[in-house]
């Protein structure tokens, strides 16, 4: 699986837009991206993932840049419960483990 | 969404006991499912696959022997740490993906906070 690269971490206020950069620069054209978060003390708990084209969900948007070599994942309205370390995936769609890197602890302020 | 729930969320053990964990699919069934441990201030690092009916797949470095996986049914798997020692203490995290729905993400469960003393 390619190998993606994230701030260690970042500061967001509340009520505003979150958006964590991801680089991916190795990704091969069968990997999808995909993004988890972790709260304090808890599992990991998925939040959204897209090959070429960008998504969206309850949870999130998903911006992949047209070359595909980085990502933003976008929480639209991040409140203090948003805040968690964000992991950043990719791997080949019906791959089976997923190798979690150091990810991007994003901290909301009030 | 799916569940996957571990048992005990926490335990705390005598140096040299052994304990196990165990990781349900509660509303799938899964094959394969996947142990990670992380340390404090430390990403998940991914110990075994476990495989429904055969042996669990190792990742380099992990004692087959120390984490002994069982995954008897499409919905359990079950980890016992043997002969724990202090520098097992950690936190145990398991994930499954549903055997029916490919191309999925992956659950996982809440983790189990292992303190031995």
């Amino acid at each position: 699986d390619a190998k993606t690269t994230q701030p260690t971490s970042m500061d967001c206020a509340e009520g505003r837009a979150a958006n964590l950069p991801c680089n991916h620069s190795t990704i091969s054209g069968n990997e999808y991206v995909y993004w988890y978060r972790q709260i304090h003390s808890q599992g990991p708990q998925y939040i959204i993932h897209g090959l070429k084209n960008n998504e969206t969900n309850e949870m999130a948007s998903l911006i992949i840049t047209e070359d595909r070599k980085s990502s933003t994942l976008i929480l639209p309205h991040a409140t203090l419960r948003d805040t968690a370390v964000y992991y950043c995936i990719v791997r080949v769609q019906g791959a089976q483990k997923l190798v979690f890197g150091q990810g991007t602890r994003l901290t909301i302020n009030p | 969404g799916a569940v996957v729930s571990q048992h005990p969320s926490w335990v705390i053990c005598k140096s040299g006991t052994s304990v196990k964990i165990e990781c349900r699919s509660l509303d799938f069934q899964a094959t394969t499912m996947f142990w990670y441990r992380q340390f404090p201030k430390q990403s998940l690092m991914l110990m075994a696959t476990s495989n429904e009916g055969s042996k669990a797949t190792y990742e380099q470095g992990v004692e087959k022997d120390k984490f002994l996986i069982n995954h008897a049914s499409l919905t359990l798997s079950t980890l016992t740490v043997t002969s724990a020692h202090p520098e097992d203490s950690s936190f145990y995290i398991c994930s499954a993906r549903d055997l029916d729905r490919v191309n999925t993400e992956a659950f996982f469960g809440q983790g189990t906070r292992l303190t031995v003393v």
